[in-house]
């Protein structure tokens, strides 16, 4: 079975500065995707950024990045230049590849809960 | 276009009652799920639909809880005879159905449940 471990409950960043989430997971699989989900108070869960296992490229997204370290199983998130709007929950998620145009569920950490300070 | 649409928004209950949850995804989007955010265990995967079937059931806690979907597009969410353990947030979420490989889930913003 997949897990995913955050190990940060909460965390908080001042304004502008750089900020790091950590997410662990463990798996056998080969073939599998990784996730991050940001969710603020209105519970509406945002994709924030996406990786391919396949791939080494670290994905980014505008100031969202990810630090992929496949051999070591960690898959941590970079926020620069953070913006009030950035606090949230923040999830990691696991999912399995597939095959033959099925699709497969998510396998969630617990989240970390990112505060923004002005 | 419009996103996931879930009703109703929140909703209270007597235990020992039953509870319909609904979901619109997003139209186009065959691939749905249904999962529960809860702060004991945190956000779990309950069913899948593929179309208007469930490949995978795996995650639904007990045999009070049933889904379906009809027309390939909307599913609703049943619980019967409620329990204090089944309050949660209850997200749905939708996706294409790639054949290339995996796709985007979306969001909705979620069924609160509370079981008095």
């Amino acid at each position: 079975a997949q897990t995913v471990t955050q190990s940060q409950p909460e965390m908080s960043v001042q304004e502008a500065e750089t900020v790091t989430l950590s997410c662990t997971y463990d798996t056998s699989e080969s073939n599998y995707y990784l996730f991050w989900y940001k969710q603020p108070p209105s519970r509406q869960m945002i994709l924030v950024i996406r990786q391919e296992a396949y791939k080494q490229q670290n994905a980014t997204e505008n100031r969202f990045s990810v630090n992929f370290q496949k051999a070591a199983k960690s898959f941590s998130l970079k926020i620069s230049d953070s913006q009030l709007g950035d606090t949230a929950m923040y999830f990691c998620a696991f999912m399995k590849g597939v095959y033959g145009g099925s699709q497969g569920n998510l396998i969630f950490g617990k989240g970390t809960k990112l505060s923004v300070k002005p | 276009g419009a996103g996931v649409s879930q009703s109703p928004s929140n909703k209270v209950t007597e235990k020992g009652k039953d509870v319909e949850l609904r979901c619109d995804p997003i139209s186009g989007h065959t691939a749905l799920y249904w999962y529960r955010q809860s702060l004991g265990q945190g956000l779990e995967f309950l069913i899948y639909f593929q179309g208007n079937s469930a490949p995978d059931k795996s995650g639904l806690p007990s045999d009070r809880f049933s889904a379906e979907r009809t027309g390939g597009s909307v599913s609703t969410l049943t619980i019967q005879r409620t329990q204090q353990e089944d309050s949660a947030v209850y997200l749905c979420a939708s996706s294409l159905d790639g054949a290339g490989g995996v796709e985007t889930q979306y969001f909705g913003p979620g069924t609160r449940l509370l079981v008095l």
